[in-house]
C-alpha cells in the first residue's frame, strides 16, 4: 500500500534550520507531486511548497519563500524538506502528502499523508 | 488571499446526519476537497473534487458544492466520526488554502 514515512522528531534553537525527511513507497515516485503541509498548535493546516519529481519544479507558497527547499532523491523515493531562520512560530508539525492533479479543474488534493514530524523551536 | 470559513464545532447524536459547511468566495467554482483528522492522527482524505469518495470511504460520507459553500454531510453519524475536519481548495494565487478546521462532537 502507498506509505509515506517521514523522520523523527526535532528540537532546534532560533536561526537554525531543519531537515524533515519523508521516504515513499507503493507507487512510482516520479508520478506525482510531493507537497509539504505544516500544522502549528491551534492553527488552521497551512500549505507550503511542492516538488515534482518527475521533472524537477518546485514552487514555494509566498511566506516561505527564500526560507524552505524542497529536494528530492529519486532513486531513494525520498524527499526533503529544509526550513531555515527557524523562530518559535515555526514550531509545528510538519507533513509530506502525495499530491494528486486534475488539469480540467486545476486543482491539486492530498493523499495520503506521512505521519508527521514534529519540530520545536525553543531557546 | 482566499479564505475559506468553517464552523468551529458541530455537534451532533449517534444515529444523526452532521452537516459541516465550508465558505468561500464563490467556492462553487472551485473544487473542494475534504480531510478528517482524529486525535493525535495525521489528516485522511475523505471526499475529493467537491463530491467523489476514495476507496475505503463510507457512502455515509458525501459532498456537495455550490455559490459561497460547500457541505460535507455525514448520515447515520457513529462514534467513530468524531474528528476535527478541514475542507482544503486550489487557487490560482493563494495556491493550497485550508479552512480553519469543524470539530465534529458525537454526543
Amino acid at each position: 500500500q502507498v506509505q509515506l514515512v517521514q523522520s523523527g522528531a526535532e528540537v532546534k534553537k532560533p536561526g537554525a534550520s531543519v531537515k524533515v525527511s519523508c521516504k515513499a513507497s507503493g507507487y512510482t515516485f516520479s508520478s506525482h507531486a510531493m507537497h509539504w503541509v505544516r500544522q502549528a498548535p491551534g492553527q488552521r493546516l497551512e500549505w507550503m511548497a511542492w516538488i515534482k519529481p518527475g521533472n524537477g519544479d518546485t514552487k514555494y507558497s509566498q511566506k516561505f519563500q527564500g526560507r524552505v527547499t524542497i529536494t528530492w532523491d529519486t532513486s531513494a523515493s525520498t524527499a526533503y524538506m529544509e526550513l531555515s531562520s527557524l523562530t518559535s512560530e515555526d514550531t509545528a508539525v510538519y507533513y509530506c502528502v502525495r499530491g494528486f492533479y486534475s488539469s480540467s479543474q486545476r486543482t491539486n488534493w492530498f493523499d495520503p499523508w506521512g505521519q508527521g514530524t514534529l519540530v520545536t523551536v525553543s531557546s | 488571499s482566499y479564505v475559506l470559513t468553517q464552523s468551529p464545532s458541530v455537534s451532533v447524536a449517534p444515529g444523526k446526519t452532521a452537516r459541516l459547511t465550508c465558505e468561500g468566495d464563490n467556492i462553487g467554482s472551485k473544487s473542494v476537497h475534504w480531510y478528517q483528522q482524529k486525535a493525535g492522527q495525521a489528516p485522511v482524505l475523505v471526499v475529493y473534487d467537491d463530491s467523489a469518495r476514495p476507496s475505503g470511504i463510507p457512502e455515509r460520507l458525501s459532498g456537495s458544492n455550490s455559490g459561497n459553500t460547500a457541505t460535507l454531510t455525514i448520515n447515520r453519524v457513529e462514534a467513530g466520526d468524531e474528528a476535527d475536519y478541514y475542507c482544503q481548495v486550489w487557487d490560482g494565487f493563494s495556491d493550497g488554502v485550508f479552512g480553519g478546521g469543524t470539530k465534529l462532537t458525537v454526543l
